[in-house]
């Protein structure tokens, strides 16, 4: 059965240091969400994609964040510099397309540490 | 703006027992709501989505239902086994294609051999 992919699944960094997060979709899904979840809290959206197009980054802290989609296909995520507050697990998901007919299946996460 | 709320927030049921999850949101013009399992440190594993045009979906011994008018959601969980355990999200999808799914805060569920 097909999955989301993502690496690395753990990351210990310092605060100030760059971090970045990869996310390979399932094959064929035209869009790809990031999402963070803090401990106890539910996911919430960073950034969503349609093939290699930003339609929803309102969320995503844009003085330390960047979110990219080159060619349509895998992504990455990354922090630059990371704070303390910005320990959570990222997870990736992936959809056919946009659209609620959908559902979004999603990756295993990277557990960030920031310490 | 679409909140979604879940109660309780943790449960610990003896194995074999029957239990209902809650879930409620405040927008009633969903498109669909899915619910996830989430085990510990893991991600997010898909369990049933329901479209707004349906009232309930079934998969095994799971059975979800979906009330728009009354903002409601119900996942209902057969003779509970320890396997389980976790925590379970709700998360709904607001009517315009490219609207974020919207989660609770999930409920932690505990089935004690």
């Amino acid at each position: 059965e097909a999955e989301v992919a993502q690496s690395p699944r753990y990351k210990i960094t310092e605060k100030s240091q760059a971090v970045a997060f990869w996310c390979d979709p399932i094959s064929g899904h035209a869009t790809l969400y990031w999402y963070r979840q803090i401990l106890g809290q539910g996911p919430e959206l960073l950034v969503q994609f349609q093939d290699e197009s930003v339609v929803d980054d309102s969320q995503l802290p844009k003085d330390r964040f960047s979110a990219e989609r080159l060619k349509g296909v895998d992504s990455t995520l990354k922090i630059q510099p990371a704070e303390l507050g910005d320990s959570a697990m990222y997870l990736c998901a992936s959809s056919l397309t946009a659209g609620g007919y959908y559902e979004q299946y999603f990756g295993p996460g990277t557990r960030l540490t920031v310490t | 703006k679409q909140e979604v709320t879940q109660i309780p927030a943790a449960l610990s049921v003896p194995e074999g027992e029957n239990l209902v999850l809650n879930c409620s949101f405040t927008d009633s013009a969903i498109y669909n709501l899915q619910w996830f399992r989430q085990d510990p440190g893991k991600g997010l594993t898909s369990l049933l989505l329901i479209q707004s045009s349906q009232r309930e979906q079934t998969s095994g011994r799971l059975n979800a239902s979906l009330d728009k008018s009354s903002g409601r959601s119900t996942l209902y969980i057969a003779a509970s086994q320890p396997g389980d355990s976790a925590t379970y999200l709700c998360a709904a999808l607001l009517s315009s294609g490219n609207t974020p799914l919207v989660f609770g805060k999930g409920t932690r569920l505990s089935v004690i051999a």
